[in-house]
C-alpha cells in the first residue's frame, strides 16, 4: 500500500509564483520527512528536511509545513524559477528503520 | 568526492532474459539500497545492505530478483527470468550515517526495458 500520499501529480506554475505540494500519511511511528527533487536522468536528490518536533523548516525559497495532528506535509517553492522544473517526491522515515517511503511524485513546470 | 555509480545506465532485453545491474557506493558508506521506480511513481525500496547483510529485503521479488554485496562495497542487482513489468528505473543509493543525517544519495540509476 502507499504509505505517503502525494498531490498534485503535475503542477505549472508561472515564474515568480509560489509552487505548493502536499503530502499525507498514515503510518505515526513516521518521525523524519524529507523532500527530494529529481531532474530527467539524474537520481533523486535531498532538497530539505523536518522532523515532528517543528511545524515549518525553510531553506532559502523552499519551505516545508508540517501538521502532526492531521499527518501532512508540504512543501513550498516560493518565487518560483524555470529552473525548479523537476520531479518531486515526499518522503517519510521512521526510527530506526534507516530506509525512506517515498510519494509518487510532483511534476512541477514552471513556466518563464 | 564521487558519487554513486551505476552501469550499465540503459539494458532492453526480451521477456524471460536476465540481467544484472551494478553499484558503487560513495566511499565509506556503510548501507546500501537498491530502489525500483516505474515510470510517473515514487521510488521503492527492493533490498537494503548494511555492510554485506541484508537488512532488509521484504519488498524484493526472491522468486526472479536476488542481490549481493559480497566484501560490503559494490553491490549487484540480477533479475532472472524477466517479465514485462520489471521495466523501470533501478535506482541505486548509500548512506553514511542515515539515523543521523537522514540522506541518502542515489546514482542516477539504470533504465530497464523489457520488451
Amino acid at each position: 500500500q502507499q504509505q505517503v500520499k502525494q498531490s498534485p501529480q503535475s503542477l505549472i506554475v508561472q515564474k515568480g509564483g509560489i509552487s505548493i505540494i502536499n503530502c499525507a500519511y498514515e503510518n505515526t511511528a513516521f518521525d523524519y520527512f524529507p523532500w527530494y527533487q529529481q531532474f530527467p536522468g539524474k537520481g533523486p536528490a535531498l532538497l530539505i528536511a523536518i522532523r515532528p518536533d517543528v511545524s515549518e523548516k525553510k531553506e532559502g525559497r523552499f519551505t516545508i509545513s508540517f501538521n502532526k495532528s492531521a499527518k501532512q506535509f508540504s512543501l513550498h517553492i516560493m518565487d518560483s524559477q524555470p529552473g525548479d522544473s523537476a520531479t518531486y517526491f515526499c518522503a517519510a522515515s521512521s526510527n530506526g528503520a534507516n530506509n525512506l517511503f517515498f510519494g509518487t511524485g510532483t511534476r512541477l513546470t514552471v513556466i518563464p | 568526492e564521487a558519487g554513486v555509480a551505476q552501469s550499465p545506465r540503459y539494458k532492453i532485453i526480451e521477456k524471460r532474459q536476465s540481467v544484472a545491474f551494478w553499484c558503487n557506493p560513495i566511499s565509506g558508506h556503510a548501507t546500501l539500497y537498491w530502489y525500483q521506480q516505474i515510470l510517473g511513481q515514487g521510488p521503492k525500496l527492493l533490498i537494503q545492505f548494511q555492510n554485506n547483510g541484508v537488512v532488509d529485503d521484504s519488498q524484493l521479488p526472491k522468486d526472479r530478483f536476488s542481490a549481493e554485496r559480497l566484501k560490503g562495497v559494490d553491490s549487484t542487482l540480477k533479475i532472472q527470468p524477466a517479465k514485462l513489468e520489471d521495466s523501470a528505473v533501478y535506482l541505486c543509493a548509500s548512506s553514511l550515517d542515515f539515523a543521523n543525517t537522514g540522506e541518502l544519495f542515489f546514482g542516477e540509476g539504470s533504465r530497464l526495458t523489457v520488451l
